[in-house]
């Protein structure tokens, strides 16, 4: 199976708080996993990215948090600000072209 | 520092009506790809490039075409448009050598087809 699953589609956060965005894949075959950024009317980029054989990894605010076992994953919005505000996409991929396999996004709203 | 660039941005097409969405790419990079976005679907990948001269089909390519004659060219043709086909387009790339899955989106071109 290709697919990811992501939830919730939308969410509201009060600046300061934090997000959690999860994700869930079927299969194992799978060996990174990005999450995409994307402002309206842009193309998605590059947030931060993670392989299995880590459980967590943290740039700044944001952190993804792995779980091999159970094929889930989840991004961390700490300190959440308006300037986060955008949707947000998991993925996962594999093999030597690197097809990603995308979630169906979320989109964030940060309140001031 | 131009990146991925897509032309057109936005288009109208009838339906029955044919054309090309152009993506160049000044990276250097070997793999190229094509997605659509459609709203609360995510993105799908239509076709991908690993190189010049070698293009292969993703999860949803019919009603599209590909060619790469190029590093730099990743034309999407769509032939016969219909109304399933309006979406948001995104082309990207990535170089060959990276181990890493980062890809480099474009801008999108937007397609209404009426």
């Amino acid at each position: 199976q290709q697919q990811v699953k992501q939830s919730p589609q939308s969410l509201i956060v009060q600046k300061g708080g934090i997000s959690i965005i999860n994700c869930a894949y079927e299969n194992t075959a799978f060996d990174y996993f990005p999450w995409y950024q994307q402002f309206p009317g842009k193309g998605p980029a590059l947030l931060i990215a993670i392989r299995p054989d880590v459980s967590e990894k943290k740039e700044g605010r944001f952190t993804i948090s792995f779980n091999k076992s159970a094929k889930q994953f989840s991004l961390h919005i700490m300190d959440s600000q308006p300037g986060d505000s955008a949707t947000y996409f998991c993925a996962a991929s594999r093999g030597s072209a690197r097809q990603l396999t995308f979630g169906s996004g979320t989109q964030l709203t940060v309140l001031p | 520092n131009a990146g991925v660039t897509q032309t057109p941005k936005f288009r109208i097409l009838k339906i029955g009506q044919s054309m090309t969405l152009q993506c160049t790419q000044d990276m250097n990079h070997n793999y190229m790809y094509w997605y659509r976005q459609d709203p609360g679907m995510g993105l799908k990948l239509i076709y991908y490039s690993v190189g010049a001269g070698i293009t292969d089909k993703g999860e949803v390519p019919n009603g599209y075409n590909v060619s790469r004659s190029t590093t730099e060219d990743f034309p999407l043709r769509l032939e016969l448009a219909a109304p399933s086909q309006t979406s948001v387009y995104f082309c990207a790339s990535r170089p060959g050598t990276a181990n890493t899955g980062e890809l480099f989106f474009g801008e999108g071109s937007r397609l209404t087809v009426l």
